[in-house]
């Protein structure tokens, strides 16, 4: 079972549109990363969000953790090429504390962005 | 190299044999990982060190699966008797002295194919 359900599965637009990707869970999650992955590389992180209702900016990308700390999105603004790749999400589970060992992720978004 | 080296990029490899996959993490780093990534689904976690610690191996997922870090530093991660279902990607990553919510950086990862 997976513990972060992420959606879409798939996205693909042309340069220049807006999107958002989801990450929900019914668990609660003392932090939620989100990283991104291109073919034949490890996945590298983006941004690591702490606090319920926390948002955080990163050029064009905003990522919201939810209030009650159990899901996540992550907006890109004006989409680029260079946005192409597998955005995952990743949750360290309260119970672990900041054992970040026990990361859990989700199956990821494949975004395509055509020029 | 300043990032997280694993060896070797590609194995192919027979089913029945056993395979060895190297993991160099970044120098420092006390922490280490072991994640596996099928194709369409998330990172699956394997293993966890840190420093001096017992390992982390609630995500190995049979006796055939088994790691060790020697001298605080290099990884192994040995699979005996492979089956079809251990292709994948096999990602290994690091993270610095124990921090709250710290970056985890990942290598690029050992695409397994066993035939």
């Amino acid at each position: 079972t997976q513990l972060l359900e992420q959606s879409p599965q798939f996205l693909s637009i042309q340069e220049g549109e807006n999107l958002t990707v989801y990450c929900n869970s019914s668990s609660v999650f003392s932090s939620l990363q989100w990283y991104r992955q291109e073919p034949g590389e490890g996945p590298v992180l983006l941004v690591t969000v702490v606090t319920g209702g926390e948002v955080k900016k990163l050029k064009r990308l905003t990522f919201q953790f939810g209030d009650a700390r159990k899901d996540s999105s992550l907006h890109i603004t004006a989409a680029q090429t260079g946005d192409t790749g597998l955005y995952l999400c990743a949750g360290a589970h309260p119970d672990r504390g900041s054992t970040l060992g026990r990361l859990y992720f989700g199956r990821g978004t494949q975004l395509t962005v055509w020029p | 190299g300043a990032g997280v080296s694993q060896s070797p990029s590609n194995k192919v490899t027979e089913k029945g044999k056993d395979v060895e996959l190297r993991c160099d993490p970044i120098s420092g780093h006390t922490a280490l990982y072991w994640y596996r990534q099928s194709l369409g689904q998330g990172l699956e976690f394997l293993i966890y060190f840190q420093g001096n610690s017992a390992p982390d191996k609630s995500g190995l997922p049979s006796d055939r699966f088994s790691a060790e870090r020697t001298g605080g530093s290099v990884s192994t991660l040995t699979i005996q008797r492979t089956q079809q279902e251990d292709s994948a990607v096999y990602l290994c990553a690091s993270s610095p002295p124990a921090a709250t919510n710290e970056k985890l950086f990942f290598g690029s990862g050992t695409q397994l194919s066993v035939l």
